[in-house]
């Protein structure tokens, strides 16, 4: 079964400062590989996906994702952190017709 | 907005109460998924529809819980005999390429 590992619970940035947010993933197949964010009481909004092609992958409010095959990882990155940030960030990967997430990074970006 | 919406954003009901939450997709997706979130936790895959067909339930979907999709548009999903540790976050979802997001209807249950 497909699954996704977040391995820190927090990640405390300064605003201005990169933000790197790291995800491993585990699938059979190739991997269609997912970041979401949170704020609270709120959905999920869809940041970038990675399914062919580029190994870096831009998506929305800045931010960019790092496909790596050898290291089965998929870091999401920005490089100047805003305040507005701040929030739950969740990768995810496709396999049989659904998405699995990891447990979520909570990102805190100090002014 | 995502497009998709869910209804209500937050129920409070008492223990043994039966609810129900709808979530209306974007018209042109035919995959709708339920999830659920608990906290701390990311979302986890309950069932999903292709068109009106719902092709597969997690193990998380006791007997108490059913999801239906007719005519292929809105979903609902009912709990029956609501039990605490149904509190949680139920987010509906539909897919293109990647998954769009409802709000979430946040259940409570004293």
């Amino acid at each position: 079964a497909q699954s996704v590992a977040q391995p820190e619970d927090q990640v405390n940035v300064a605003e201005g400062n990169p933000l790197t947010v790291k995800c491993t993933y585990s699938v059979s197949g190739n991997p269609y590989l997912f970041w979401y964010v949170q704020y609270p009481n709120r959905g999920l909004q869809f940041l970038l996906k990675y399914i062919t092609g580029d190994n870096l992958v831009k998506g929305s409010y800045g931010f960019e994702a790092e496909f790596n095959k050898s290291q089965t990882s998929f870091h999401l990155k920005k490089p100047s952190a805003l305040v507005s940030d701040s929030a739950l960030y969740f990768c995810a990967v496709r396999g049989n017709n659904r998405l699995a997430f990891g447990k979520g990074n909570q990102v805190v970006v100090i002014p | 907005d995502t497009g998709v919406s869910q209804d209500p954003r937050h129920k409070i009901t008492k223990r043994g109460q039966n609810v129900t939450f709808r979530c209306d997709p974007i018209s042109e997706h035919n995959r709708l998924y339920w999830y659920r979130q608990t906290l701390g936790q990311g979302p986890e895959f309950l069932t999903y529809f292709q068109n009106e067909a719902q092709l597969e339930k997690s193990r998380l979907l006791s007997d108490r819980f059913s999801a239906e999709r007719p005519k292929g548009s809105f979903s609902t999903l009912e709990i029956q005999r609501t039990e605490q540790g149904d509190s949680a976050m139920y987010l509906c979802a539909t897919s293109a390429a990647e998954a769009f997001f409802g709000q979430g209807t946040r259940l409570t249950v004293v």
